[in-house]
């Protein structure tokens, strides 16, 4: 069961155009992470979010947790081919084990 | 190595052959986990081992999987009697603390699992 959910799940930009990524859910969560997969590797964090309304820049890249820390958004400023990816948030429940709970994922494609 | 790896990176089995999948985690990382992701899908969360103790293993589907840390390091997935619904990437990660999903966890390439 799929406690995230992300949209869109597919998008195709130019390069150069903006986009926005978005990752909802009814549960709270202790923190959320975004994450980038490639084909054939494993997902590589992007940035950790804590604190509800809390804004994380990644150079063109930019990332907002929601007030209530139940959903987060990643924003991309002029998309470039190389952020061709698979982008996945990822929230934690809290407690001490820290398993993560990952919503479907974007595929985004960007077009030279 | 510097970061995680499994082995092997792609393994094909008939229906009813059991299968091990291994996990070199970082050295001196505390924490491992094991996902399964399905195709088109994002990782869902199978196993957790602290050290060699085996914390929380609620999101293995079935007793056809198991899962062992014996000495802290090195873990091992085994699935038993495999079905075509356990075709998927096997992802392992790794993180240096204990708990809490604001460490980081470094994810190895996966295994890639075809049941035929």
């Amino acid at each position: 069961t799929q406690l995230l959910e992300q949209s869109p799940q597919f998008l195709s930009i130019q390069e150069g155009e903006n986009l926005t990524v978005y990752c909802n859910s009814s549960s709270v969560f202790s923190s959320l992470q975004w994450y980038r997969q490639e084909p054939g590797e494993g997902p590589v964090l992007l940035v950790t979010v804590v604190t509800g309304g809390e804004v994380k820049k990644l150079k063109r890249l930019t990332f907002q947790f929601g007030d209530a820390r139940k959903d987060s958004s990643l924003h991309i400023t002029a998309a470039q081919p190389g952020d061709t990816g698979l982008y996945l948030c990822a929230g934690a429940r809290g407690g001490s084990q820290g398993n993560l709970i990952f919503g479907k994922g974007t595929k985004l494609s960007v077009k030279p | 190595g510097a970061g995680v790896s499994q082995s092997p990176r792609y393994k094909v089995a008939k229906r009813g052959q059991d299968v091990a999948l291994r996990c070199d985690p970082i050295s001196g990382h505390v924490s491992l986990f094991w996902y399964q992701q399905a195709l088109g899908q994002g990782p869902e969360f199978l196993t957790y081992f602290q050290n060699e103790a085996q914390l929380d293993k609620s999101g293995l589907p079935s007793d056809r999987f198991f899962a062992e840390r014996p000495e802290g390091s090195v873990s091992t997935l085994k699935i038993q009697r495999t079905q075509q619904e356990d075709s998927a990437v096997y992802l392992c990660a790794s993180s240096f603390l204990a708990g809490g999903g604001r460490i980081e966890q470094f994810f190895g390439p996966g295994t890639r699992l075809t049941v035929l």
